[in-house]
């Protein structure tokens, strides 16, 4: 079965620099768009970050352009984003989801949690 | 900037009918922004439960339904149980790799 499971979250300090990763498994990973989208604690959903198949294609939500990278590693089925610059409200847990037809997310990962506090 | 709308709160009862709605600032919702719903419980991952305004996910029961109502897009729970109570959310596909997250509406069912 498809599974997505994030990890590298944890505490940073203000200004510091995080990358999540983000291991599928029960698919064929290099057919799929993949994307980015975090939760803030007690707010809602808010898209990140997306990457075509072959990473050619990427685009950014303007909240975190110019602070994130979205990578990916077929050979490895995972997925990455590096962060920094990281500000207190970038708390959130962040999640990694499968994009299908291009235009909606399928599967989900669990998240991981990334707390900015000095 | 893009604004979905969703309501905050809503309440239904047991074997209820309640509609959720999914609506642009600027624009009416058609089909062409792909309107998808989400499920999601305190401290869970969000569960798709619609994509392409009303087609249902793998596994989703048929008490859900998706559709455009008037200038919003919608979300149809007939017969609500107590495991609908949930958090959910409408995204709306702007094109060129945007996606737009509605604030959520938080579903009791009493």
């Amino acid at each position: 079965q498809v599974q997505l499971m994030e990890s590298g979250g944890g505490l940073v300090k203000p200004g510091g620099s995080l990358r999540l990763s983000c291991a599928a498994s029960g698919f064929t990973f290099s057919d799929y768009y993949m994307s980015w989208v975090r939760q803030a604690p007690g707010k809602g959903l808010e898209y990140l970050s997306y990457i075509s198949t072959g990473g050619t294609t990427i685009n950014y939500a303007d909240s975190m352009k110019g602070r994130i990278t979205i990578s990916r590693a077929n050979a490895e089925n995972s997925l990455f984003l590096q962060m920094h610059s990281l500000r207190v409200d970038d708390t959130a847990v962040y999640y990694c989801a499968r994009l299908r037809q291009g235009n909606y997310f399928d599967y989900w990962g669990q998240g991981t949690p990334v707390t900015v506090s000095s | 900037q893009t604004v979905v709308t969703q309501e905050p709160s809503f309440s239904v009862s047991p074997g209820g009918t309640v509609t959720l709605t999914c609506g642009l600032s600027s624009a009416s919702v058609s089909t062409r922004y792909y309107p998808s719903w989400y499920q999601q419980t305190p401290g869970q991952a969000p569960r798709t439960l619609i994509y392409n305004t009303n087609s249902r996910s793998s596994g989703v029961p048929d008490r859900f339904s998706g559709s455009i109502l008037g200038h919003k897009a919608a979300l149809t729970i007939t017969g609500a149980q107590a495991d609908d109570e949930s958090d959910y959310y409408c995204v709306l596909y702007m094109g060129g790799g945007i996606w737009v997250f509605g604030g959520g509406t938080k579903l009791t069912v009493l």
